[in-house]
C-alpha cells in the first residue's frame, strides 16, 4: 500500500448525496485508476487517467465522476445517480513505459449507504 | 476484448503442501499477466508479472507462476504453503499492444491454508 493513500477508510452516504473519495500518490506515476470491488465479482474499472487534465471512462463509469488537476491526485465522486454505491473502492497508479506499468494499489475506501 | 478466468472460487491446501491457483486468459495480442494478493479489508499487493522472456516467473513471498502460451494459462504456484498465505488471489491481463493500459481482473480465488 505504500505510496498511495486513500481517505477516508469508511464513508457513509445518505440518499441523494454526492460523496468524494480521495486518492493521493507520491510515486510520481503518470497513470491513475479507480476500481470498484464487489464480493465475488473481482475488480471493475470505473475511470482511469493517463495524464493530468485527461481521463477516460472504464467499464462502469455511470454514476461516477473524476478529476485530474494534479499528477498526485485523482478524486472520485460517487453521485446520487449511482443507485447501488455500496462497495469497496480501490485506487491504483502506474508508470506508463511499455511493460513497466505494474499497477500499485491504495488501501481502499469502503462506502456504505445509510 | 480481453478476459481472465479463475475457475476455482476457493482452494484449500494443508500447510507445507504445494499450492496452485489457476488462471486462464484471452487477449487478441500478446499478454501481459499479473498476480495480486488481497488480505481482508486491504488493497491489492503485487506478487509477480509476466511481460516477456522466461516462462517461469518468480515473485514475492516464494510465489512463482508459469506462462503457457499454448494453454493460455498463468497458474500461480508455491512449493510449500504457509498459513499466512491464506488470502484472496487475483489474476489480471492486459493486451501488450501500445495504447491499451486497461487491466482486466479475474473474480478472485480464496486460498485457505489449513494448519
Amino acid at each position: 500500500d505504500g505510496g498511495i493513500t486513500q481517505s477516508p477508510k469508511y464513508l457513509f452516504r445518505k440518499e441523494g448525496q454526492n460523496v468524494t473519495l480521495s486518492c493521493e500518490q507520491n510515486l510520481n506515476h503518470d497513470a491513475m485508476y479507480w476500481y470498484r470491488q464487489d464480493p465475488g465479482q473481482g475488480l471493475r474499472l470505473i475511470y482511469y487517467s493517463q495524464i493530468v487534465n485527461d481521463f477516460q471512462k472504464g467499464d462502469i463509469a455511470e454514476g461516477y465522476s473524476v478529476s485530474r488537476e494534479k499528477k498526485e491526485s485523482f478524486p472520485l465522486t460517487v453521485t446520487s445517480a449511482q443507485k447501488n454505491p455500496t462497495a469497496f473502492y480501490l485506487c491504483a497508479s502506474s508508470t506508463q513505459g511499455l511493460g513497466q506499468e505494474t499497477q500499485y494499489f491504495g488501501p481502499g475506501t469502503r462506502l456504505l449507504v445509510l | 476484448a480481453q478476459s481472465v478466468a479463475q475457475p476455482e472460487d476457493q482452494v484449500n491446501v494443508a500447510e507445507g503442501n504445494p499450492l496452485t491457483v489457476k488462471c486462464t486468459y484471452s487477449v487478441s495480442g500478446n499478454p501481459y499477466l499479473f498476480w495480486y494478493v488481497q488480505y481482508p479489508n486491504r488493497g491489492l499487493q503485487f506478487l509477480l508479472k509476466y511481460i516477456t522472456g522466461d516462462n517461469l516467473v518468480k515473485g514475492s513471498y516464494g510465489f512463482e507462476a508459469e506462462f503457457n502460451k499454448s494453454q493460455t494459462s498463468f497458474h500461480l504456484k508455491k512449493p510449500s504453503a504457509l498459513v499466512s498465505d491464506s488470502a484472496l488471489y487475483f489474476c489480471a491481463v492486459r493486451d501488450a499492444r501500445a495504447g491499451s493500459y486497461q487491466l482486466t481482473f479475474g473474480k478472485g480465488t480464496k486460498l485457505s491454508v489449513i494448519p
